[in-house]
């Protein structure tokens, strides 16, 4: 079946600082990936839609410069949250989608910003 | 506007039978998708409706009443690793799938 990686899977990090997670599929070329936030005991909040080569798509209330989405290639897509806080710590998952229907999840990254 | 419902949590008994219910509003609609989600896990794919009816794999379940909006998922012969949050997520017409919070299962020996 698909697999799709994230690294890191757990994150510690000052605030102020900026953090990189990077989200691959490791057996196939995903055309749309999405990154996903997930607070304690709430269901999935999607933060946007990243297509290969183009600028991604926020949902409305997402900063865009603060969470920075690049899509280099069809199997990579990075989230950097920048200038980090501690209202940031959240659950993080990606997920990438071929064609139109499966998406296939990350493990998730745990970021805790201190 | 669209939105998903499921009941927040439910309990069961080991052994047991328990059906996660969940009505969904999209634009346009795409499927009716059933996820699992261990504590601190991603979620993971359980089934998929389009059509009317019942879909059944394994001890897992899934039915779609397109005219009425309604889904359930049923999972029998419980297992103590069966303990999860379920999801429901409706897919709409732009292919996105929109999230219900999730059924928090607690199952009991």
């Amino acid at each position: 079946g698909a697999v799709v990686s994230q690294h890191p899977s757990r994150v510690i990090c000052k605030s102020g600082t900026s953090v990189k997670i990077e989200c691959r599929s490791l057996d196939f070329q995903a055309t749309t990936m999405f990154w996903y936030r997930q607070f304690p005991k709430k269901s999935l909040m999607l933060m946007a839609t990243s297509n290969e080569g183009s600028k991604a798509t926020y949902e409305q209330g997402v900063e865009k410069d603060k969470f920075l989405i690049n899509h280099a290639s069809l199997t990579l897509s990075t989230l950097t949250v920048t200038s980090a806080h501690p209202e940031d710590s959240s659950f993080y998952i990606c997920s990438a989608r071929v064609g139109d229907l499966e998406q296939y999840f990350g493990p998730g990254t745990r970021l805790t910003v201190t | 506007g669209q939105n998903i419902d499921q009941p927040t949590e439910m309990t069961a008994t080991e052994g047991a039978i328990v059906q996660i219910n969940c009505t969904y509003q999209t634009s346009g609609f795409n499927g009716l998708f059933w996820y699992q989600q261990h504590a601190g896990e991603a979620p993971t794919f359980l089934s998929y409706n389009v059509l009317d009816g019942l879909e059944e794999k394994g001890r897992f379940s899934s039915f779609l009443s397109r005219s009425k909006g309604y889904s359930y998922l049923l999972l029998k012969e419980l297992q103590m690793k069966d303990s999860a949050s379920y999801l429901c997520a409706g897919m709409d017409s732009n292919y996105q799938l929109i999230w219900g919070a999730g059924t928090k299962l607690i199952i009991k020996p």
